[in-house]
């Protein structure tokens, strides 16, 4: 049972526009949520977080936006840039279960085109 | 680098064989995490210690197990290797109260 789903396995985008990658979740016990970003050959780094206390989040280019009630989530880039293009994950944990045991979606692979 | 240490980066066994992967947490984190991602696969949860006592475990196989030594440094061992353990694994770190995870970068392990 995937407990983080991102429906979309890949986009693509043009430079200097917004890019939205997406993440659903099933179990409404998460009440904190990551983005990580892969390049390939490396680990994946973390980018941005959100407690479920808050609707938004912003770091820079990059927000977050948590829609609680429809156990959604997504990721804002604007405006998006070539080095951008990298796999992105959504992550959820239960911070009540003192493990921070994160669940991982499957990734979205993020091109930008120049 | 991101301070987390994972060795060796590539490995190749055959099948049935037992490989230990080993992983050096950031310094200072206590926690460590085991991930493991296949093909066209998300993050998969393994297992994650905590101060040298298993905290929370995942979908491990029965063949695989892990430890935390009392130097924090982690190790994961795979016993009876099949085909479809071929997969990058990746431990990570945190502090005993985080907002995430810092990862390492990968161990690929393909079995032949």
């Amino acid at each position: 049972d995937q407990q983080v789903k991102q429906n979309s396995p890949s986009l693509s985008v043009q430079e200097g526009r917004i890019s939205i990658l997406n993440c659903d979740y099933t179990n409404s016990m998460f009440d904190y949520f990551l983005w990580y970003k892969k390049y390939p050959a490396e680990g994946p780094t973390f980018l941005i977080s959100i407690s479920s206390i808050k609707d938004k989040n912003e770091d820079g280019r990059f927000t977050v936006f948590l829609n609680k009630s429809a156990k959604h989530l997504s990721l804002h880039i604007v405006p998006s840039q070539p080095g951008d293009s990298a796999v992105y994950f959504c992550a959820a944990s239960d911070s009540t279960s003192g493990t921070y045991k994160y669940i991982f979606g499957t990734g979205t692979r993020l091109k930008v085109l120049a | 680098d991101s301070g987390v240490t994972q060795t060796p980066k590539h490995l190749i066994t055959a099948t049935g064989q037992r490989v230990t992967l080993r992983c050096s947490p950031r310094s200072g984190d206590l926690s460590v995490y085991w991930y493991q991602q296949s093909l066209d696969q998300g993050l998969q949860f393994l297992i994650q210690y905590y101060n040298g006592e298993e905290r929370a475990k995942g979908n491990i196989l029965e063949r695989f197990s892990a430890q935390q030594f009392p130097d924090l440094h982690s190790e994961l061992n795979l016993s009876s290797l099949e085909l479809g353990d071929s997969a990058l694994y990746f431990c990570a770190s945190s502090p005993s109260v985080g907002s995430g995870y810092t990862f390492g970068s990968g161990t690929r392990l393909t079995v032949v």
